[in-house]
């Protein structure tokens, strides 16, 4: 079946260091839809980042990601990391079903 | 104004009892969700619906029963509760288009702690 990797479960950075939470995933289907949400502490998670197009950097505050579909990866990116940022990051998977895969999850402490 | 609503945001339960979890979108949506976060399992798929209709079920247990009495509602029903139902409950919704890559929107959730 589908699955989405999240290699590190924590991640500790400096502020205004550069970010980078890792993403693979896993899928027969041929134009997968990947996800970044954020999900800060005692709050629902919120899309952070989408795309299902190929080698195309999208952005969106500050954070991107490029979809990879040769080494099936989209990894989360961000050339400074700020304190607001610490928060959990989940990657997700949609393979056209309504059906949505989430990685384990990056929880990112950023300190001063 | 909320756009999704979660009903209650905090529950008690005992073991071995059943309670409901509200759901209601208020975004127009036609698909909605049921998702499960714990410290075991962090974020993790129960169910989808489109249309009022069950599209996906990912939850192995029968004691977890959604019903959707309206276009913009899902609730969850849950029996014979265990401590292991002790969770966070989110409820979501998105567009309905099959294969649209259309944003999931987060309720609130509910806390729910089985005794």
């Amino acid at each position: 079946g589908d699955s989405v990797t999240q290699t590190e479960g924590l991640v500790t950075l400096t502020e205004g260091l550069p970010v980078m939470l890792n993403c693979t995933y896993q899928t027969i289907y041929s134009n997968p839809f990947l996800f970044w949400y954020v999900q800060h502490l005692n709050e629902s998670p919120r899309l952070l980042l989408k795309s299902f197009t190929d080698n195309k950097r999208t952005e969106h505050q500050g954070f991107h990601a490029t979809l990879h579909k040769s080494s099936s990866s989209f990894h989360l990116q961000k050339s400074s990391a700020q304190l607001s940022d610490s928060a959990l990051y989940y990657c997700a998977l949609r393979t056209g079903g309504y059906k949505v895969v989430f990685g384990s999850g990056t929880r990112l402490l950023v300190s001063p | 104004d909320p756009k999704i609503i979660q009903k209650p945001k905090y529950l008690v339960a005992v073991t071995g009892s059943e309670k409901i979890l509200i759901c209601e979108q208020y975004l127009g949506h036609n698909a909605m969700y049921w998702y499960r976060q714990s410290a075991k399992k962090p974020l993790e798929f129960m169910f989808s619906y489109s249309y009022q209709k069950l599209m996906d079920n990912q939850t192995a247990s029968s004691r977890f029963q959604p019903q959707s009495s309206k276009k913009n509602h899902l609730d969850l029903q849950i029996t014979a509760l265990k401590p292991d139902d002790s969770a966070t409950y989110f409820c979501a919704s998105s567009q309905a288009q099959t294969g649209d890559y259309a944003e999931q929107f987060f309720g609130p959730g509910t806390r729910l702690t089985v005794l």
